[in-house]
């Protein structure tokens, strides 16, 4: 159980362009979903939070208008990347979690595959 | 300040090696760590929560040191298949962000 998947796991696309990301938890709801973004050789840096039916909060220096998020359902989280960039070339990873799933003080979260983004 | 620091190495050990890593939390309020494993172009997999007592699953023992605000993974008897980059993960004190720490590389040497 607690499955999260991704769509499309590996996307190429010309500047300028927008893309959408799809993170769903297929066996849960997920009350929280996390959007990361990794660099070769880096960590996973937190981008933004976001609750079912409310706006999603943003870590310090990620353009909200930029990286347009939206959680609709309790299992569906998108990620749009509006005007793509070389720059926005990344591996962008989401991760759900539930208040009914708990193996500690917080709720456990569980990754998706992961979104591999080239911008040309 | 980052919320959790952690050294990156990279770990280079020969087979059947004792390896430590160690990972430095910046909030005192933080109530629950992780260590994931991330192998190459994958997502992290949990490898062990981290609790007060400190807990042990086979050749791999995590410790929490809350007064000096750092925990550590311990793998004993490392295997060829240990080789990925493990992170220290910590939930934010609101409860509503969690973070990673850089990853520490690791690769076991036959």
């Amino acid at each position: 159980g607690a499955v999260v998947s991704q769509h499309p796991s590996w996307v190429i696309c010309k500047s300028g362009t927008s893309v959408k990301i799809e993170c769903r938890s297929l066996d849960f709801q997920a009350t929280t979903m996390f959007w990361y973004r990794q660099f070769p050789k880096q960590s996973l840096m937190l981008m933004a939070t976001s609750n079912e039916g409310s706006k999603a909060t943003y870590e310090q220096g990620v353009e909200k208008d930029k990286f347009l998020i939206n959680h609709a359902s309790l299992t569906l989280s998108t990620l749009t990347v509006t005007s793509a960039h070389p720059e926005d070339s990344s591996f962008y990873i989401c991760s759900a979690s539930s208040a009914e799933i708990r193996t500690s003080v917080h709720n456990e979260q569980f990754f998706g595959p992961g979104t591999r983004l080239t911008v040309l | 300040r980052k919320e959790v620091e952690q050294d990156p190495g990279p770990f280079n050990v020969p087979e059947g090696a004792t390896v430590a890593f160690n990972c430095t939390y910046s909030n005192s309020a933080s109530q629950s760590f992780f260590w994931y494993r991330q192998d190459c172009r994958k997502e992290p997999k949990l490898l062990m929560s981290v609790y007060s007592s400190g807990n042990e699953d086979g050749r791999f023992t995590a410790q929490l040191n809350r007064a000096s605000q750092y925990i550590s993974l311990l793998i004993r008897d490392s295997k060829l298949s240990d080789s990925a980059t493990y992170l220290c993960a910590v939930w934010g004190n609101t409860g509503n962000q969690f973070y990673f720490g850089t990853g520490t590389s690791l690769t076991v040497i036959p």
